[in-house]
């Protein structure tokens, strides 16, 4: 069945640091790939997707560039701030009978310290 | 836009009663409501899928019985939790999608409840 994959473990960081973190994916056709980000105390919400290969999601310098050839979906940011901490879901969709079915990475404590 | 509310925000029940949560989608219509439950430190569950009108499709693994899931209106799907046990106790999340062809392919989740059953 379809799965995702994070990389193990929090990532803790400077303010301005590189932030990457990666995930690769197991599906059947041509899923769509999504970022969501849970900031503490709050529910999951949409950072970024792609919807094809080669697809570029982008949202609030956040980026990541849907992979077929490696099967991956790896969030980057250039520059991290303090309010960039949070829990980072890789997620695709199965969109079976039209229902967005999503299937989840385990997510990444991400920790911006100044 | 677009937001989802969970009802309530954390319950502690004792053993053997039941709880019921209560997901509903605040601006917008939602035909396909999804319960998850997140266990500490681990990822997002697929539970069920709730259809508007009609019976919920549970995963495998899932106990239907156990776990009843209605979705009476386009705005309010609910989870409950029967005869609830210590091991139930986790954090539960529901999520939304557009209906017909207002549909993106973006889920709107919940605040998420957090079950504690002793």
């Amino acid at each position: 069945g379809n799965s995702v994959t994070q990389m193990e473990g929090p990532v803790t960081l400077s303010e301005e640091a590189f932030l990457t973190i990666n995930c690769t994916y197991t599906a059947t056709g041509y899923p769509s790939l999504f970022w969501y980000v849970q900031y503490p105390g709050e529910g999951l919400q949409l950072l970024l997707k792609a919807t094809k290969a080669d697809d570029k999601g982008s949202n609030k310098g956040f980026e990541a560039t849907y992979r077929k050839e490696t099967t991956s979906f790896h969030l980057e940011k250039g520059s991290v701030q303090v309010s960039d901490s949070a829990v980072y879901f890789c997620a695709l969709s199965d969109r079976l009978y039209g229902n967005n079915r999503l299937a989840f990475g385990k997510g990444n404590q991400v920790v911006v310290i100044p | 836009g677009a937001v989802v509310s969970q009802h309530p925000s954390r319950v502690i029940c004792k053993s053997g009663t039941s709880v019921k949560i209560e997901c509903r989608s605040l601006d917008f219509q939602a035909t396909t409501m999804f319960w998850y439950r997140q266990f500490p430190k681990q990822s997002l569950m697929l539970m069920a899928t709730s259809n508007e009108g009609s019976k919920a499709t549970y995963e495998q693994g899932v106990e239907k019985d156990k776990f009843l899931i209605n979705h009476a209106s386009l705005t309010l799907s609910t989870l409950t939790v029967t005869s609830a046990h210590p091991e139930d106790s986790s954090f539960y999340i529901c999520s939304a999608q557009l209906a017909g062809a207002l549909n993106t392919g973006e889920l709107f989740f919940g605040e998420g409840s957090r079950l504690t059953v002793l």
